[in-house]
């Protein structure tokens, strides 16, 4: 079975501009989480959703938002970027709502200028 | 709230060598705990957890990890260190009852010296 993937691996964009990030979980797994992990750190929560419904956020601000579709895929969206969102976003997807059985994705390369 | 604390942000060993990284843990409830690893521009992959069953718990490529919850501790260890055993590795915490958020420590990297 295929495992999380993202899309795309790398991007670059410039400040104020707006970015998409996409995830499609594993097959069957109802759960999806994003993470921020900033260069030299450890992944910083951002997001879950779990059927469709957000269920936890993050202290991020506003301009981050998310959604999951019926196919349970989900979309991470960041407004206005500003340099210091430069990151690589992990996307993680789980059968249940439960952390034990998460399984995360290659993330994508954010590098905003 | 939750935390992790990784001792040291580079931990270098010889090849062959025990591998020790150290993890202490801050959680009001009976928490879950996880080591990830992350090899160079790659996501995580999970190493072990435990999860309220055995204390020690045995994860992939040999390694183990024991929970201490005196010491409030989830050290990770491996008996004999190989070259492919470099990259970084971050403990985690959740809460079992709430929703699906991971607080990870800061890292450690670590190196394998021929």
């Amino acid at each position: 079975d295929a495992g999380v993937t993202q899309s795309p691996t790398h991007l670059i964009k410039t400040r104020g501009q707006h970015v998409t990030l996409r995830c499609s979980p594993i097959s069957g797994h109802k759960s999806v989480s994003w993470y921020q992990q900033v260069l030299g750190q450890g992944p910083q929560f951002i997001f879950q959703y779990y059927e469709k419904e957000e269920r936890g956020r993050g202290n991020f601000p506003d301009r981050f938002s998310a959604r999951q579709f019926p196919n349970y895929s989900s979309e991470l969206n960041v407004n206005a970027l500003l340099l210091g969102d430069s990151a690589l976003y992990l996307c993680a997807s789980s059968s249940t709502l439960s952390t034990d059985t998460q399984y995360f994705g290659p993330g994508t390369r954010l590098t905003v200028l | 709230a939750q935390s992790v604390t990784q001792l040291g942000s580079h931990v270098s060993v010889s090849e062959g060598a025990l591998v020790l990284l150290r993890c202490n843990y801050s959680s009001s409830v009976p928490p879950y705990l996880f080591w990830y690893v992350q090899y160079p521009n790659q996501g995580l992959q999970l190493l072990l957890k435990y999860t309220s069953a055995a204390t020690l718990v045995k994860g992939i490529n040999g390694f183990e990890a024991e929970f201490k919850k005196s010491e409030t501790s989830f050290h990770l260890t491996k008996p004999s260190a190989h070259m492919s055993d470099a990259a970084e590795y971050f403990c985690a915490v959740s809460d079992p009852g709430g929703y699906q958020k991971v607080t990870f420590g800061t890292g450690t990297k670590l190196q394998v010296i021929p």
